[in-house]
């Protein structure tokens, strides 16, 4: 079945800098990718998503980029702020419709 | 609109006690889903729902069952609670093939003593 592995595990950076998540996915067949963003409490909420015929996908500071060759996607969030801070998840998901999440990376911005 | 409903939001069950945990979604979404998760372990999939009528297992369904009563309703059950069933539970719905953001409701969190 489909597996989705995520990393870092955690995730610390100054206010500004730049954050890279990374996830691989086993399954091939695999065609939408999105990321979810969870904060301290509450329920994951979608940031962006990507779907196989697409190589990156930019919305604001954040964008997300796709190599179906290596089975590879990345998070990556520019110009952090504190309130960037929480825990991100990568997903996968086929034609099934079974979505599969990776491990989750708590990102922690330091003002 | 309230999107997903999930209850209890919060349940202590002793070990062997059953329990259901209810979802209902106001979205005409076709798929539903239920998730556990735990600290560093991210969110597992227990069992989904493509369509009413259909469910399927997903990457940790054992100890549980599932029942998609409707469109609407897609409940979870714990027929005898163990220890390791002490998670947070979310629910989610999307409307798979038209638009496939997954919606969650605001979780579980179950205690098994």
């Amino acid at each position: 079945g489909e597996n989705v592995e995520q990393h870092p595990s955690t995730l610390s950076v100054q206010e500004g800098d730049s954050a890279v998540i990374k996830c691989t996915y086993s399954d091939s067949a695999s065609n939408y990718f999105p990321w979810y963003k969870q904060e301290l409490g509450k329920r994951p909420q979608l940031i962006i998503d990507i779907r196989s015929n697409v190589g990156e996908k930019k919305d604001q500071r954040i964008a997300v980029t796709l190599n179906k060759t290596a089975k590879h996607f990345s998070l990556h969030i520019t110009e952090t702020q504190p309130e960037d801070s929480a825990v991100y998840f990568c997903a996968a998901s086929s034609n099934t419709g079974k979505l599969i999440f990776g491990q989750g990376t708590t990102l922690q911005v330091k003002p | 609109n309230a999107g997903v409903t999930q209850t209890p939001k919060f349940q202590v069950l002793k070990t062997g006690q059953s329990m259901t945990l209810q979802c209902a979604q106001d979205m005409n979404h076709n798929s539903m889903y239920w998730y556990r998760q735990d600290p560093g372990m991210g969110l597992r999939l227990i069992y989904y729902s493509a369509s009413e009528g259909t469910t399927d297992k997903g990457e940790v369904p054992n100890g549980y069952n599932v029942s998609r009563l409707n469109k609407r309703e897609f409940s979870l059950r714990l027929e005898s609670a163990a220890p390791s069933q002490t998670s947070v539970y979310f629910c989610a719905s999307s409307d798979w093939g038209v638009d496939t953001e997954a919606f969650f409701g605001q979780g579980t969190r179950l205690t098994v003593v």
